[in-house]
């Protein structure tokens, strides 16, 4: 089974410009989760989606971050423009529906600096 | 935004010791507590979920118990190898849609 996809691995950009980053779930899972992990801190959940749309949006900085999930399966989480304390660890997670005994799978992360 | 805390921050022990890691997390709304280890350039690998109190679950040499009337979990590593090297996070889950990591244990197991 082909695990979570996640593009770039690495993006190094300069504040004000843009950046996205790519998703791919694991095939049939429903629930994706993108996370912020900052360095010294554990990751912070950003959004969850539940198919294609929003669960929890509550920790996003809409003012600069947007996601999307078009058709229930790959995810974009953009941020425009960047800052500088935007440089972490960009983590996407699937589970098949979110219930509470379910595992969440990880990709391996887009790390994300911002010079 | 709730305050889970893990410790200690880091471990140095030698190959074959055994070793242990505290999650503590609040004793209220508790829906579920998720253990992972995390290499370095690797994906955070899922460990256990945790879901009922007295809960205990075992991997290999790798184990972990629950009490959520006081808001903690223990993992043990038993027997410690150079591969454990790696971050252990646990994750407090209080309802459906509201995941809070800790800052995670960084062991580093000495051959």
């Amino acid at each position: 089974e082909a695990g979570v996809a996640q593009s770039p691995r690495y993006k190094i950009i300069e504040k004000r410009q843009s950046v996205a980053f790519w998703c791919n779930p694991i095939s049939g899972h429903a629930t994706l989760y993108w996370y912020q992990q900052i360095l010294g801190q554990g990751p912070k959940l950003l959004i969850q989606f539940q198919n294609n749309g929003v669960v929890d949006d509550s920790q996003l900085p809409k003012d600069r971050f947007s996601a999307e999930r078009l058709k229930g399966v790959d995810s974009t989480l953009k941020i425009q423009p960047a800052k500088l304390e935007d440089s972490a660890v960009y983590l996407c997670a699937s589970s098949f529906g979110g219930a509470a005994q379910e595992t969440q799978y990880f990709g391996p992360g887009t790390r994300l600096l911002v010079l | 935004i709730l305050n889970v805390e893990q410790s200690p921050q880091s471990l140095h022990v030698q190959e074959g010791d055994s070793t242990n890691f505290t999650c503590s997390f609040p004793s209220s709304n508790f829906y579920a507590l998720h253990w992972y280890r995390w290499e370095t350039a690797k994906s955070p690998e899922a460990l256990f979920v945790m879901t009922l109190n007295g809960d205990e679950k075992k991997k290999g040499r790798i184990s972990a118990t629950l009490n959520t009337k006081e808001g903690y979990s223990y993992l043990y590593i038993k027997g410690s190898q150079p591969e454990d090297s790696a971050t252990y996070l646990c994750a407090f889950r209080y309802n459906f849609n509201k995941f809070y990591f800790g800052s995670g244990t960084k062991l580093n197991v000495k051959p």
